[in-house]
């Protein structure tokens, strides 16, 4: 059974840094894209990142970039989120997702970030 | 960017009742490979969205029959033929055509009469 497990949120105040973790199990993660998608309370999903198999290639929605950093570890089956510099904006679920036939085929429960003050 | 726009947002359904949830694309979702990457997904209150319909109209494993995917270039639907109690929940179409930057439609709430 596929399972994806985030941790790793919390409080934070503005321009602070979190690391987020998802625990991948269930599949032979180095053979799959794997990305992050976040959830604004109350609001509708969006894309952040996107990390391949080898690392070789990585995307990021605008805002985010500079500011996050995907990357992963084949070895340990776990995929990664570092946010710095964070923002009001960044308060969301964040969630770990597996990618198959260009889309989002199995998600994790999700991490709540909150950035207050 | 592809803008997703679905409608309405809201729809209240009649238990046993079909529903049908539109998404319109700003540009023809046709990739260069022949597919069309359009999916469905369906978010239940306080759970993780699930997804349910991959390339248009092919349905993922263990989703009921009643949900199905239409539609081509630029207009999609979804349609669920018997509206159950379980179907609750907010449904978003996402394209995945210009990857690797995924854009989601806004959301349509569907809830019971």
């Amino acid at each position: 059974e596929v399972q994806l497990v985030e941790s790793g949120g919390g409080l934070v105040q503005p321009g602070g840094s979190l690391r987020l973790s998802c625990a991948a199990s269930g599949f032979i993660f180095r053979n799959y894209w794997m990305s992050w998608v976040r959830q604004a309370p109350g609001k509708g999903l969006e894309w952040v990142a996107s990390i391949k198999q080898d690392e070789s290639e990585i995307y990021y929605v605008d805002s985010v970039k500079g500011r996050f950093t995907i990357s992963r570890d084949n070895a340990k089956n776990s995929l990664y989120l570092q946010m710095n510099s964070l923002r009001g904006e960044d308060t969301a679920m964040y969630y770990c997702a597996r990618i198959m036939v260009r889309s989002f085929d199995y998600w994790g429960q999700g991490t709540l970030v909150t950035v207050s003050s | 960017d592809v803008v997703l726009t679905q409608s309405p947002l809201s729809l209240p359904v009649t238990l046993g009742q079909p529903a049908s949830i539109s998404c319109r694309s700003s540009q023809s979702l046709v990739h260069s490979d022949g597919n069309t990457y359009l999916n469905w997904f369906q978010q239940r209150p306080g759970q993780s969205p699930r997804r349910l319909i991959y390339k248009v109209s092919n349905r993922d494993s263990g989703v009921p029959d009643r949900f199905s995917g239409s539609g081509s270039g630029t207009d999609f639907t979804l349609k669920i033929s018997r509206v159950e109690a379980e179907d609750v929940g907010v449904y978003y179409c996402m394209q995945g055509t210009q990857w690797p930057l995924w854009t989601f439609g806004q959301g349509t709430k569907v809830e019971i009469k």
